[in-house]
């Protein structure tokens, strides 16, 4: 157990589909990260949360759409996805994001989506 | 660009040790993290390492050079629950993280 809670850890949704992901962390933590995971890449950064601001959205295109109510929850609302959405979505949490300062991040244990 | 490579997959026998490689290309340097992922897991905190040199936590050590932007993890007394992915990432001057894709770690008995 990392503190971190994810569900549901399976999904499967069709292209038309809307459903949401759901993390909670119980660590105290003020920052939140969704990454996505697929099969031989390295994690890719979607977005970052830092006391319930969003401080960066790499680029992910409009059918994720996150949101951060307090700092121990976070959401990944999904609508209209494609195949190749399909892949393991983790969410991490950490002390803080703050200049000069290093934080380890800790991890979910995923919501693996399969998208028809 | 950024860039971590490490071994796709590597294979080792139960109680021997092996060294999993990382090298690292990263805009500015704040440190090199290594993490366990066992299948359909949460990759989970092994090790940080900011300062050259070797750092020890029991069976499992990490090293870092700066100078030539290499670590490595050294698994010692193999056993066959470390068969896992291994993930290393190092984090750039704005305190993210930049990762590889993982060395997948095949314990055989």
């Amino acid at each position: 157990e990392t503190g971190v809670t994810q569900t549901p850890r399976h999904l499967v949704m069709g292209m038309t589909n809307k459903k949401s992901l759901k993390c909670e962390q119980h660590l105290g933590h003020n920052a939140m990260y969704w990454y996505k995971q697929s099969a031989k890449k390295p994690l890719e950064l979607m977005f970052v949360y830092n006391f319930k601001e969003q401080t960066e959205n790499n680029s992910v295109p409009s059918r994720f759409s996150p949101e951060c109510p307090n700092s121990s929850h976070l959401f990944l609302h999904l609508h209209t996805l494609q195949p190749e959405d399909s892949a393991l979505y983790l969410c991490a949490s950490s002390q803080a994001l703050a200049g000069g300062h290093v934080d380890t991040q800790y991890f979910g244990p995923g919501t693996r989506l399969t998208v028809l | 660009g950024q860039n971590i490579d490490q071994p796709t997959e590597m294979t080792a026998t139960e109680g021997a040790i092996v060294q999993i490689n990382c090298t690292y290309q990263t805009s500015g340097f704040n440190g090199l993290f290594w993490y366990q992922q066992h299948a359909g897991e949460a990759p989970t905190f092994l090790s940080y390492n900011v300062l050259d040199g070797l750092e020890e936590k029991g069976r499992f050590s990490s090293f870092l050079s700066r100078s030539k932007g290499y670590s490595y993890l050294l698994l010692k007394e193999l056993q066959m629950k470390d068969s896992a992915s291994y993930l290393c990432a190092g984090m750039d001057s704005n305190y993210q993280l930049i990762w590889g894709a993982g060395t997948k770690l095949i314990i055989k008995p």
